[in-house]
């Protein structure tokens, strides 16, 4: 059961959108809608942002949005705001009947 | 109001054994799956398990499967992770949170505890 592929790092300016994505296989993302974003900021607890690939819990800005195209989920974050400077985790459920997050994608607003 | 209520920092040295544990409140403990999630110091979050407390029912990632044992105690609606012999690459802060969904093993994780850090160090 190996990690999700998440690239290291992404950026962009205020106002601008973001794209992060997460590459599993058939067995994970692929295989089930059942894909989760989490945001965390230096020293502080994950934050649920997107489950089942494009829903948002209660209280999360309507501009974060999630998709899945085969094997490759992703995160969309329209009109950055500096407070969207964070780690971002994706995670998939397995055929294993386990989870798996990917390795964390580091957003940088410039 | 949900809130889980994790233990405090710990400092070990190697071959000792350690138990944190992670006090659920403001729900019913026994309908929702509860895990445990590793984050190494500059690193990212590692899926250790989870367990329904319920009916004990325990799913270990491949990775800790047998390095780690995750259990609860519903009477007092807290869960455990214990090791038997800690190593130093076990020093990580380790966040215990709750299924957003009654039941459901296939639902994210909506409510975190504040993390544990474990250092272990001769």
């Amino acid at each position: 059961q190996s990690a999700l592929t998440q690239p290291a790092s992404v950026s962009g300016s205020p106002g601008q959108s973001i794209t992060i994505s997460c590459t599993g296989t058939s067995s994970d993302v692929g295989g089930y809608n059942y894909v989760s974003w989490y945001q965390q900021h230096p020293g502080k607890a994950p934050k649920l942002m997107i489950y089942d690939v494009s829903n948002r819990p209660s209280g999360v800005s309507n501009r974060f949005s999630g998709s899945k195209s085969g094997n490759t989920a992703s995160l969309t974050i329209s009109g950055l705001q500096a407070e969207d400077e964070a780690d971002y985790y994706c995670s998939s459920y397995t055929s294993s009947r386990t989870w798996v997050f990917g390795g964390g994608t580091k957003l940088t607003v410039l | 109001e949900v809130q889980l209520v994790q233990s405090g920092a710990e400092v070990k040295k190697p071959g000792e054994s350690l138990k944190i544990s992670c006090k659920g409140s403001g729900y019913s403990f026994t309908s929702y799956w509860i895990g445990w999630v590793r984050q190494m110091p500059g690193k990212g979050l590692e899926w250790m398990g989870i367990i329904y407390p319920g009916d004990s029912d325990t799913r270990y990632s491949p990775s800790f499967q047998g390095q780690v044992t995750i259990s609860a105690d519903k009477s007092i609606s807290t869960a455990y992770l214990q090791w038997s012999s800690l190593k130093a690459p076990d020093t990580a802060v380790y966040y215990c949170a709750r299924h957003l969904v009654v039941g459901a093993v296939a639902a994210p994780f909506d409510y975190w505890g504040q993390g544990t850090l474990v250092t272990v160090s001769s």
